[in-house]
């Protein structure tokens, strides 16, 4: 299967900085990756799907300015989250699929707490 | 949207049971994903499956389609099973996965 890394793991940072969270394909060239976000004790959700060489798209009430998506080449995309705010803090986890429909290869997850 | 519901949300039992969590779901899909959530937050992917069933091991998943509803199934369950098991659900074109809120699975020896 593919492998898919998360850098940072952990991140804390204080209000009002902003976090890049880097999504890297190492085994595959990736031409649309997902970002999700889980808060604790609930579900994942969708927050944004990457796409190589033009723009995210992304998913019903997140900020578009707030969680930057740039998806650069095949094996990397990043979601920055500008201004980060206690209420950002969250696990946040990416997957990457060969195509629709088969399976997904989640990376480990970047945990972010905003003081 | 889809709503994916799971069943049950809490689950404990004792080493060697048979073990079987639900996914329901209320609007036709593609495929239907099966995941394993570790206390540290990774992801493993147990199944992908559109239709009939899958064995990998220990592990058994089924789907209806026509009821759309899913069950994964835990034979001969390890304590070391204990995790988060995860329903999630992808429609047509490239949109990514609709989750349940999971079960969390107990195996106590």
């Amino acid at each position: 299967g593919a492998v898919v890394s998360q850098h940072p793991s952990w991140v804390i940072c204080k209000s009002g900085t902003s976090v890049k969270i880097e999504c890297r394909s190492l085994d595959f060239q990736a031409t649309t990756m997902f970002w999700y976000r889980q808060f604790p004790k609930q579900s994942l959700m969708l927050m944004a799907t990457s796409n190589e060489g033009s723009k995210a798209t992304y998913e019903q009430g997140v900020e578009k300015d707030k969680f930057l998506i740039n998806h650069a080449s095949l094996t990397l995309s990043t979601l920055t989250v500008t201004s980060a705010h206690p209420e950002d803090s969250s696990f946040y986890i990416c997957s990457v699929g060969r195509q629709v429909r088969e399976t997904q290869y989640f990376g480990p997850g970047t945990r972010l707490l905003v003081l | 949207k889809n709503e994916v519901e799971q069943s049950p949300q809490n689950l404990t039992a004792q080493e060697g049971e048979f073990i079987t969590i639900n996914c329901s779901y209320s609007v036709g899909i593609s495929a239907l994903h099966w995941l394993q959530q570790h206390p540290g937050g990774g992801i493993v992917s147990l199944f992908m499956l559109s239709s009939g069933k899958k064995k990998h091991g220990r592990l058994i998943a089924t789907i209806n389609i026509q009821e759309k509803h899913s069950s994964l199934h835990i034979t001969a369950s390890h304590p070391r099973d204990s995790a988060v098991y995860i329903c999630a659900v992808e429609g047509g074109g490239a949109d990514g996965l609709t989750f349940g809120k999971g079960t969390h699975l107990i195996i106590q020896p």
